[in-house]
């Protein structure tokens, strides 16, 4: 997994819990991101990072928060959570430029 | 138009088959193609990137067409451990990458 590690794998929440999912890298990557995916839908960009310090919103922002403080970690943050974030989670990296991503196994989350 | 297109499926085939997915991309300024592999409650993986002027990989050929949008992935001799979904990528001139919904590959024995 390109020594992206993420955790929880599983997660159930209540609506209006809040939580954070964790992403981790020993690779030095300085692109960091945060995708969903849903069936039939494609992966979508949460949001991203090009280093520490630094990020951006991607195509379904809301909802989430993030924060780069240092290259190696990238935490997602769902500040209360709805039945729509109900999906699959993928953090992923890449060296930069147009070099493709790799991603971490996932985080599966519930929200009831 | 979506900004990428792609046949569900499934398809499926019978070992030993050669099977062909494309997929089309509207947005012409894009500059780089991939294809991965998604393995059913897995992440995906990169499988090849997609070269103008075509490249191989073993059993797999990837295919660009630039003045059709499009680019397509070949599998020769399929295998049951082909069985996945596949999915293109499109990278934007921003570096953006736009994911296809996958097209599902059944290989039966």
């Amino acid at each position: 997994n390109a020594g992206v590690t993420q955790t929880p794998k599983f997660q159930v929440l209540k609506t209006g819990q809040s939580m954070t999912l964790q992403c981790a890298q020993d690779m030095n990557h300085e692109y960091m991101s945060w995708y969903r995916q849903d069936p039939g839908m494609g992966l979508r960009l949460i949001h991203y990072s090009v280093g520490a310090g630094i990020t951006d919103q991607g195509e379904v922002p809301n909802g989430y928060n993030v924060s780069r403080s240092t290259t190696e970690d990238f935490p997602l943050r769902l500040l209360s959570a709805a039945p729509s974030q109900t999906s699959v989670y993928f953090c992923a990296v890449r060296t930069g430029g147009s070099s493709p991503l790799h991603f971490g196994n996932g985080t599966r989350l519930t929200v009831t | 138009r979506k900004e990428v297109e792609q046949d569900p499926g499934p398809f499926n085939v019978p070992e030993g088959a050669t099977v062909a997915f494309n997929c089309t991309y509207s947005n012409s300024a894009s500059q780089s193609f991939f294809w991965y592999r998604q393995d059913c409650r897995k992440e995906p993986k990169l499988l090849m990137s997609v070269y103008s002027s075509g490249n191989e990989d073993g059993r797999f050929t990837a295919q660009l067409s630039r003045a059709s949008q499009y680019i397509s992935l070949l599998i020769r001799d399929s295998k049951l451990s082909d069985s996945a979904t596949y999915l293109c990528v499109f990278m934007d001139s921003s570096y953006k990458l736009i994911f296809g919904s996958g097209t599902r590959l059944l290989v039966r024995p």
